[in-house]
């Protein structure tokens, strides 16, 4: 089975520029999570999804973030504009129904905002 | 809200010795979740143990274990038979009622051959 996919892997773009980060969970996957990983500040939840849904943004930095779940097996984090302290990790992951509780990760984007 | 404490930015292992990982925690929930999870110089998050906190078995999976020590507000994990594929960062986690990872800052295990 393919695990969490993530496209690009690699994304560097100019400051201002707007961002779009993939994510497609594994099937049958209910749940969708938005990570982002610093040096300076570790491991962050931006954003889940459950069934589509977006359940606690409170984690989304700031209006500039924006993220979308169209379908049960896509879902977009979206920065605009972008600046360079976005520069980051971004995990997408994905957990079953009912079970929050195993989130498998996707390879995650390495995002360079210059 | 819970916080999750790794005291050990770095840790080195000989090959096929045991190396234990601490954390610790702080929540004031009574139910509550506790995750390993391993990051390969690939960058990929990959979950290596889990316990549940109202079990007071400590969870094992091959060579990885944990010792829960819920008065303690202690979870460590132990390593057996080191390999030079366990060579990783390796975060602690708690999850809080809102199914929300709350991080640790992580520990860099190095293997030497």
């Amino acid at each position: 089975d393919a695990g969490v996919i993530q496209s690009p892997r690699h994304e560097v773009t100019e400051m201002g520029q707007e961002v779009t980060l993939r994510c497609k969970p594994i099937s049958g996957h209910n749940s969708l999570f938005w990570y982002r990983q610093t040096m300076m500040r570790g491991l962050e939840l931006l954003i889940y999804f459950n069934n589509n849904v977006p359940i606690d943004d409170s984690g989304m930095p700031e209006d500039r973030f924006s993220a979308k779940m169209p379908n049960a097996s896509f879902s977009t984090l979206k920065i605009q504009p972008s600046e360079p302290r976005d520069s980051a990790v971004y995990f997408c992951a994905s957990s079953p129904q009912g079970d929050y509780y195993e989130q498998y990760f996707g390879p995650g984007t390495r995002l360079t905002v210059t | 809200a819970q916080t999750v404490t790794q005291s050990q930015p770095e840790m080195s292992v000989q090959e096929a010795e045991t190396v234990t990982l601490s954390c610790t925690y702080d929540t004031s929930e009574s139910d509550y979740y506790l995750f390993w999870y391993k990051q390969p110089p690939s960058r990929q998050m990959i979950l290596v143990i889990r316990q549940e906190a109202y079990k007071q078995q400590n969870a094992t999976e091959n060579r990885f274990s944990v010792n829960f020590q819920k008065a303690a507000k202690s979870f460590s994990l132990k390593i057996s038979d080191s390999q030079l594929g366990d060579a990783a960062m390796y975060f602690c986690a708690g999850m809080d009622s809102n199914y929300q990872l709350i991080w640790g800052a992580g520990t860099k295990l190095i293997i030497k051959p």
